[in-house]
């Protein structure tokens, strides 16, 4: 069936080094995508968006990339902190079930000082 | 400007008792959505609303009640708590639909027992 989902449930970095999460997506009919942000004990916070119509589009410290032949998304975080540790998790919207948000499990962040 | 605001942040209820989970946002957005998120699974959409006196069942809408008769309040009811609702339930909002990212709340922390 049809799945937002995420190709690794943990990942460890070094501080300073780059992250990369990975989401994949099985509706060509989704046209927006979000990255969240959730820490312990908080509701997931809006990290970055993109458009169907984009392949690449960056924030700061973060880039989001969207391969729409592999329907697969990802989230770069450039020179990971402490304070990046957190569950991160990608969610597609999709035209055909009436623009309503469909959401991955998530990817536990680690990073190590 | 507070965002997505939700109360209580925890609850213990009982097999068969009943509450109302609040929900209020103070940016003007018409959509309000109601998720549960538990452990190891994606966010499930509950109820969500496009607008004041307009309401629909998500994905998971069994068990929960909801009435929008602002554009600010979103509660969610509760009517025959069950240990299945055992959950964290977040709020969100958005300017519109499918094309503006969910701004969540922090979240009700709810056991049933």
């Amino acid at each position: 069936g049809e799945s937002v989902g995420l190709h690794l449930p943990t990942l460890s970095v070094q501080e300073g080094d780059n992250s990369i999460i990975n989401c994949a997506y099985s509706n060509s009919a989704s046209d927006y995508f979000i990255w969240y942000k959730q820490e312990s004990g908080k509701g997931p916070q809006f990290i970055i968006d993109i458009r169907s119509n984009m392949d690449k589009r960056q924030g700061q410290r973060v880039t989001v990339l969207l391969n729409k032949t592999v329907k697969h998304l990802s989230l770069q975080i450039a020179a990971t902190q402490p304070g990046d540790s957190a569950v991160y998790f990608c969610a597609e919207n999709r035209l055909n079930t009436g623009n309503q948000f469909y959401f991955g499990t998530g990817t536990s962040l680690t990073v190590i000082p | 400007n507070a965002g997505v605001t939700q109360t209580p942040k925890f609850r213990i209820l009982k097999i068969g008792q009943s509450m109302t989970l609040q929900c209020a946002q103070d940016m003007n957005h018409n959509y309000m959505y109601w998720y549960r998120q538990d452990p190891g699974m994606g966010l499930k959409l509950i109820y969500y609303s496009v607008g004041a006196g307009i309401t629909d069942k998500g994905e998971v809408p069994n068990g929960y009640n909801v009435s929008r008769s602002t554009t600010e309040d979103f509660p969610l009811r509760l009517e025959l708590a069950a240990p299945s609702q055992t959950s964290v339930y977040f709020c969100a909002s958005s300017y519109s639909a499918g094309v503006s990212p969910l701004h969540f709340g922090n979240g009700t922390r709810l056991t049933v027992t």
